[in-house]
């Protein structure tokens, strides 16, 4: 299957800082990207979705200016988790989709504790 | 009503065992469904999609029901390597997909 890849794996910083996670497809050209949060126990929840060279289209509640998508090659999409908070200590998870196709492939996965 | 609801579980099966899960969509213009596993501490991946027909993979077979808005994963002859977290995931319009709770899994030897 389609590989996806996301750095960093583990993230441990100081409250404040602001945190870049890279979401990359290896094999093929993800032309909309998704970017998931995840709870401990708790289910994926979607934070936005991205499309190559257009803005990012956001869930209700998630703060576009806090969490800033760019999504600027078929390969590529960056989340920063800006001025992070321990409430943001989560699982971070991206999944990539190719061009008319409906199968969503997942990255491994960024932790991100926030201290 | 949540939009795609599961039983958590756990479901603690002895190794060899059939079992079922089931979800339940509330969107009656779902289009697609898949079935998505994830173990511990780690990402989803996709186990089968669900078609209309229902299909097989092996050990899974997968059903869908419209008129009743579910989708169900049989699981059979069961592994200890199928302890693990089944997610059921509805794609909507707009291309909005949805992730259940999931269902956990725990096979005993």
């Amino acid at each position: 299957g389609a590989v996806v890849s996301q750095h960093p794996s583990w993230v441990i910083c100081k409250s404040g800082t602001s945190v870049k996670i890279e979401c990359r497809s290896l094999d093929f050209q993800a032309t909309t990207m998704f970017w998931y949060r995840q709870f401990p126990k708790q289910s994926l929840m979607l934070m936005a979705t991205s499309n190559e060279g257009s803005k990012a289209t956001y869930e209700q509640g998630v703060e576009k200016d806090k969490f800033l998508i760019n999504h600027a090659s078929l390969t590529l999409s960056t989340l920063t988790v800006t001025s992070a908070h321990p409430e943001d200590s989560s699982f971070y998870i991206c999944s990539a989709r190719a061009k008319r196709k409906e199968t969503q492939y997942f990255g491994p996965g960024t932790r991100l504790l926030v201290l | 009503r949540k939009e795609v609801e599961q039983d958590p579980g756990p479901f603690n099966v002895p190794e060899g065992a059939t079992v079922a899960f089931n979800c339940t969509y509330s969107n009656s213009a779902s289009q697609s469904f898949f079935w998505y596993r994830q173990d511990c501490r780690k990402e989803p991946k996709l186990l089968m999609s669900v078609y209309s027909s229902g299909n097989e993979d092996g050990r899974f077979t997968a059903q869908l029901n419209r008129a009743s808005q579910y989708i169900s994963l049989l699981i059979r002859d069961s592994k200890l390597s199928d302890s693990a977290t089944y997610l059921c995931v509805v794609k909507g319009g707009y291309q909005k997909v949805t992730f259940g709770t999931g269902t956990k899994l725990q096979v005993i030897p």
